[in-house]
């Protein structure tokens, strides 16, 4: 069973840089057959995703977050991590990781297993 | 971008039928994907490519898709099904992006 935990801090002042770590347990992140999601929702409103990562480390991001993301993949420890620069309160949300899966141009893009998700604040 | 509206709420009776609509520019033409979240979890798939059910999702559930409207519906509605219900597609044209809707509040009365 694939398990997916995600970690990091739970605060961050305005303006820094949110970094997380997701690990993945019961599979490997240098499967060739998935993609690596982040994915958001600040509280009480929806799903927002943030971008994927493919173990060869070739990357897809939201238009509208685009100037301030990096994903990146570590295969030797079996986790991929976000930073999300130039913070503010809007970045305030739960974030998910999540695998993708599926097929033809959607490809990576059905989360099949989620992580529980971490509460980020951006607060001085 | 691409937008994918859902009703934000729908409420039904238990034992009846669901159907949550999700609606985008000529859907029809796109996989959609639903997941089902329930409050401090996070969001479970219930339907992927329009129709098919992961493993472990009752039949009760299914999907359909065409023209500018997917529907999510669950038949014989339980308790248990009360939830938020979210589309999901690829958006393949300009920005090549994710694109969830905002959202449905089921209700079991």
């Amino acid at each position: 069973q694939v398990q997916l935990q995600e970690s990091g801090p739970g605060l961050v002042k305005p303006s820094e840089t949110l970094s997380l770590t997701c690990t993945v347990s019961g599979g490997s992140v240098s499967s060739g057959s998935y993609y690596w999601s982040w994915i958001r929702q600040p509280p009480g409103k929806g799903l927002e995703w943030i971008g994927y990562i493919y173990y060869s480390g070739s990357t897809n991001y939201n238009p509208s977050l685009k100037s301030r993301v990096t994903i990146s993949v570590d295969t030797s420890k079996n986790q991929f991590s976000l930073k999300l620069s130039s913070v503010t309160a809007a970045d305030t949300a739960v974030y998910y990781c999540a695998r993708g899966t599926g097929w033809g141009a959607a490809a990576g893009t059905v989360f099949d297993y989620w992580g529980q998700g971490t509460l980020v604040t951006v607060s001085s | 971008s691409y937008v994918l509206t859902q009703p934000p709420s729908v409420s039904v009776a238990p034992g009846k039928t669901a159907r949550i609509t999700c609606g985008g520019n000529n859907i029809g033409s796109k996989s959609v994907h639903w997941y089902q979240q329930k409050p401090g979890q996070a969001p479970v798939l219930v339907i992927y490519y329009d129709s098919d059910r992961p493993s472990g999702i009752p039949e009760r559930f299914s999907g359909s898709n065409s023209g500018n409207t997917a529907t999510l519906t669950i038949s014989r509605v339980e308790a248990g099904d009360e939830a938020d219900y979210y589309c999901q597609v690829w958006d393949s044209s300009s920005d090549h992006s994710v694109v969830f809707g905002g959202g449905t509040k089921l209700t079991v009365l």
